[in-house]
């Protein structure tokens, strides 16, 4: 089993829908996770950090679920720029692999007018 | 600008040739790493540093070698460079351990490496 998994896609959705991403981890030593956003052939970037408590910024929503180990990202009123492919990304603090920055294989989401 | 920096950013080799990635931060992060982007793959970790002369393998560390002589670079080598290669590389740095509030991976911007 992967160490963190989600869907692929894509997702096709149009202007104004409401989207959401999950995306579980297999490693209880998991202790950070993140949303990135990486467009097509540039470098990931932190669209935002997923906080115990759940967390929002903007149009965008985080949670987390430790006992189910999952986290997701609601995107809601999508707007064409927010497409792009979204990384599921988990940071293991204990044991053999401590230190290492996971990233998921990425969900593309494609919003069309 | 603050950040990371890789070199080069494009690369063609010929098979067996040999050659190093170099990237450099000056956000003074303690933890430092390769990826590979192949497309279907996603971001696959080749090799990482969580300390200046300190190295470990990733998923997928197999004909890289990798060297962390000092904090702020983390130089990538390949040194016989074979056509599966061929990928777009990024590196990343970060300074875990201080609150999520406080811990941003931040990459550089790649390198597309094409070996023939």
């Amino acid at each position: 089993r992967k160490e963190v998994e989600q869907d692929p896609g894509p997702f096709n959705v149009p202007e104004g829908a409401t989207v959401a991403f999950n995306c579980t981890y297999s490693n209880s030593a998991s202790q950070s996770f993140f949303w990135y956003r990486q467009d097509c052939r540039k470098e990931p970037k932190l669209l935002m950090s997923v906080y115990s408590s759940g967390n929002e910024d903007g149009r965008f929503t985080a949670q987390l679920n430790r006992a189910s180990q999952y986290i997701s990202l609601l995107i809601r009123d999508s707007k064409l720029s927010d497409s792009a492919t979204y990384l599921c990304v988990v940071i293991l603090y204990y044991g053999g692999s401590q230190g290492n920055l996971i990233f998921g294989k990425g969900t593309k989401l494609s919003v069309k007018p | 600008n603050a950040g990371v920096t890789q070199t080069p950013k494009f690369r063609v080799l010929k098979t067996g040739q040999s050659m190093t990635l170099l990237c450099a931060q000056d956000m003074n992060h303690e933890y430092m790493y390769w990826y590979r982007q192949d497309p279907g793959m996603g971001l696959r970790l080749i090799h990482y540093s969580v300390g200046e002369g300190t190295t470990a393998k990733g998923e997928v560390p197999d004909g890289y070698n990798v060297s962390r002589l000092k904090k702020q670079n983390f130089l990538l080598g390949l040194e016989s460079a074979a056509p599966s290669q061929t990928s777009v590389y990024f590196c990343a740095s970060i300074t875990p351990g201080q609150g999520v509030m406080n811990t941003e991976a931040f990459f550089g911007q790649g390198t597309r490496l094409t070996v023939v």
